[in-house]
């Protein structure tokens, strides 16, 4: 089955500095790969989300790169706010309905300092 | 419309029991999905449902049970709780776009 690796689990920057977070996954057949958010004591939230046929895709001050060779995709946040502090989900799946359920990253807390 | 709603919010359980954790969406999504999180693990799923009358397993079954009677509702069943079993459950339902939403999620507590 698929494994999905994130990191960092935990990273503090400094409000305004961008915030990068690495996923590598093992299943060359995924290919939707979405993005959730979750604050404490709350559902996780998507934030974005990209598929196999495209590189790159922007939401604002969030992006997400995908490489297929490589089998890596990272999430971009520029100009970092408090309000951006959560738990960072990144999952991985093979489509066709979205029928086999996502396979999750262990996550990571992102803090901002202010 | 609600969305997507799950019951009970919280439950503390006794080791042997069973209990059943309610999930129901408004949204007419044809697949629905039970996931548990764990602090250090993320989320795991546990069984899956393309559309009414089929479920799958995922990462995480044994122990568990669900059934898909109609489109809205997906119950998940656990027939003799067990202390491993304590974690945050989340059921989740997506659209033709892949994309998922989630539930808010009931707390269960096996002791």
């Amino acid at each position: 089955g698929e494994n999905v690796e994130q990191h960092p689990s935990t990273l503090s920057v400094q409000e305004g500095d961008s915030a990068v977070i690495k996923c590598t996954y093992s299943d060359s057949a995924s290919n939707y790969f979405p993005w959730y958010k979750q604050e404490l004591g709350k559902r996780p939230q998507l934030i974005i989300d990209i598929r196999s046929n495209v590189g790159e895709k922007k939401d604002q001050r969030i992006a997400v790169t995908l490489n297929k060779t490589a089998k890596h995709f990272s999430l971009h946040i520029t100009e970092t706010q408090p309000e951006d502090s959560a738990v960072y989900f990144c999952a991985a799946s093979r489509t066709g309905g979205g029928a086999d359920g996502l396979t999750f990253g262990k996550g990571t807390h992102l803090i901002i300092q202010p | 419309t609600a969305g997507i709603t799950q019951a009970p919010t919280s439950q503390i359980l006794a080791a042997g029991r069973s209990m059943t954790l309610r999930c129901t969406q408004d949204m007419r999504h044809n697949a629905m999905y039970w996931y548990r999180q764990d602090l250090g693990l993320g989320l795991r799923l546990i069984h899956y449902s393309n559309t009414a009358g089929t479920t799958g397993k995922g990462e995480v079954p044994d122990g568990y049970s669900v059934s898909r009677a109609n489109t809205d509702d997906f119950p998940l069943t656990l027939a003799s709780a067990v202390p491993s079993q304590t974690s945050v459950y989340f059921c989740a339902s997506s659209d033709h776009t892949d994309t998922q939403y989630f539930g808010p999620g009931t707390r269960l507590t096996v002791l």
